[in-house]
C-alpha cells in the first residue's frame, strides 16, 4: 500500500512555543489528507481536512488560529500549533486517501509534548 | 458522530479466530462498511472494506448481513500482534473524512 510519513515522530517544547509537524505522501499525490489528534486511551478525533491551494476546513470546535494547517504541495501537508500549552498534549496523525487503492492511509503519528 | 456502535472490549485465544461485531443500523445503500485497526502508538492500519457482498483479504473476512444493518470482522487465526483496538466505519468513499467511534480493544491471550 501507499506510504505516509509525519515528522517528527516525537516533539517536547516548552508552553508559548509553535510546533510543526509534517505529513507527506511518500509514493502518491494528495489533494486532501486529514488531521486528527488522540489523548491517551481515547480515540481518534478529526481536527481538519487539509485542501491542497485552498483552505483547510475545519471541525467545530477546533480553533483554526491555533492549529493552523496549510497544504503547500500535493505531497505535503503541515500542522503548527502555535502558542502551545500543556492541554495540546497529545497524539497528533495526518491520513491521505490514495485513490489507487481506493483507500486512506495514516502515518505513524507525531507525540506532542508541552511542558 | 459515528454511526456504529462496537463492544468496548473482547478477548480471543491466541490461534483460534476472532470475530468482532459492528452494528451499522443506520446505514445508507451507497455507505461501504470499512474496518482498521491501531496498535498501540501507532496510526491506525486499514484492514477491509465491503459494501454488501462478503470480502476476504490476507489479513481478515468481512461478513456483512444481508439486511447490512451489521458486520463481523474476521481474524481466522489470532496472534499476539493481532492485539490492538479495531474500528468499524461507514462511509460514502474512500477519500471522505473518518469519523471514528470508541471501537473494540481486542486482546489475544497466549
Amino acid at each position: 500500500g501507499a506510504v505516509v510519513s509525519q515528522h517528527p515522530s516525537r516533539v517536547i517544547c516548552k508552553s508559548g512555543t509553535s510546533v510543526k509537524i509534517e505529513c507527506r505522501s511518500l509514493d502518491f499525490q494528495a489533494t486532501t489528507m486529514f488531521w486528527y489528534r488522540q489523548f491517551p486511551k481515547k480515540s481518534l478525533m478529526l481536527m481538519a481536512t487539509s485542501n491542497e491551494g485552498s483552505k483547510a476546513t475545519y471541525e467545530q470546535g477546533v480553533e483554526k488560529d491555533k492549529f493552523l494547517i496549510n497544504h503547500a504541495s500535493l505531497t505535503l501537508s503541515t500542522l503548527t500549533v502555535t502558542s502551545a500549552h500543556p492541554e495540546d498534549s497529545s497524539f497528533y496523525i495526518c491520513s491521505a486517501p490514495d485513490r489507487l487503492y481506493n483507500e486512506q492511509f495514516f502515518g505513524p503519528g507525531t507525540r506532542l509534548t508541552v511542558l | 458522530d459515528a454511526k456504529t456502535t462496537q463492544p468496548t472490549s473482547m478477548d480471543c485465544a491466541e490461534g483460534r479466530a476472532a470475530n468482532l461485531p459492528c452494528n451499522h443500523s443506520t446505514i445508507s445503500g451507497n455507505e461501504y462498511v470499512y474496518w482498521y485497526r491501531q496498535i498501540h502508538s501507532q496510526g491506525p492500519q486499514y484492514i477491509i472494506h465491503g459494501l454488501k457482498n462478503n470480502e476476504t483479504n490476507e489479513m481478515a473476512s468481512l461478513i456483512i448481513t444481508e439486511d447490512r444493518k451489521s458486520s463481523t470482522l474476521i481474524l481466522p487465526h489470532a496472534t499476539l500482534r493481532d492485539t490492538a483496538v479495531y474500528y468499524c466505519i461507514v462511509r460514502v468513499a474512500s477519500w471522505d473524512k473518518l469519523i471514528f467511534g470508541q471501537g473494540t480493544t481486542l486482546q489475544v491471550k497466549p
